[in-house]
């Protein structure tokens, strides 16, 4: 299986300041016959299901505000929220569909300082 | 706009089975290229994928949760009634969490979940 380890566990980050999430996979996720990196990543609210900010490591669902970015490939990915907003408190995950099973990190909750 | 919604039992009596629905609104389930795919999460824990069923028909399950969840569990579908279900034998307190259904999209072997039941409570108990 792919292990998908997220640093760091919980960060505290001010409004309106920039919060960075990163994710390691045990190998690579790109597919080498489409440049394609098979990483996702969702967000989470208490009570609430995830939700998908991002597919292909960086493009953004539908919907989903352009203070949410995704970066990175092969290993190392990122998930920068720029001009933290209140509503962005939740916990984040990172997930590969590069092969079966597919795997998700273990979290980052964000929190604002 | 797609819908899905969970629906079971939330007490399940060790060693017996866990049977949940997935309701689907909003667009029919055998079309499109979609992966129905069952997630779960245990209190205060990360997300586990269980598996799916494809727009076909066939299945893929994980098969490195423990205790050999791919030997007690099957996913199925309902096109009739546009709905998917899981059904997980012989439970134990290990298989307690929140159960989610959720649709699958990708043109590769495997998804990313673009919609998301509410999720269900399931507690194994005597």
């Amino acid at each position: 299986d792919i292990v998908m380890t997220q640093s760091p566990d919980s960060l505290a980050v001010s409004l309106g300041e920039r919060a960075t999430i990163n994710c390691k996979s045990s190998q690579s996720v790109l597919y080498s016959s489409n440049n394609k990196n098979y990483l996702a990543w969702y967000q989470q609210k208490p009570g609430q299901p995830p939700t998908l900010l991002v597919y292909w490591a960086s493009t953004r669902e539908f919907g989903v505000p352009d203070r949410f970015s995704g970066s990175g490939s092969g290993t190392d990915f990122t998930l920068t929220i720029s001009g933290l907003q209140a509503e962005d408190v939740a916990v984040y995950y990172c997930q590969q569909y590069f092969s079966t099973p597919n795997t998700f990190g273990q979290g980052t909750k964000l929190e604002i300082k | 706009q797609v819908q899905l919604q969970e629906s079971g039992p939330g007490l399940v009596k060790p060693s017996q089975t866990l049977s949940l629905t997935c309701t689907v609104s909003g667009g029919s389930i055998s079309s499109g290229s979609h992966y129905w795919s069952w997630i779960r999460q245990p209190a205060g824990k990360g997300l586990e994928w269980i598996g799916h069923i494809y727009t076909s028909g066939s299945t893929s399950y994980n098969p490195s949760l423990n205790p050999s969840l791919k030997s007690r569990v099957t996913i199925s579908v309902d096109t009739s009634k546009n709905q998917f279900s899981l059904k997980l034998s012989s439970v134990t307190a290990a298989d307690t969490a929140v159960y989610y259904c959720a649709r699958g999209s990708t043109v590769a072997a495997n998804p990313y979940f673009d919609y998301w039941g509410q999720g269900t409570l399931v507690t194994v108990s005597s």
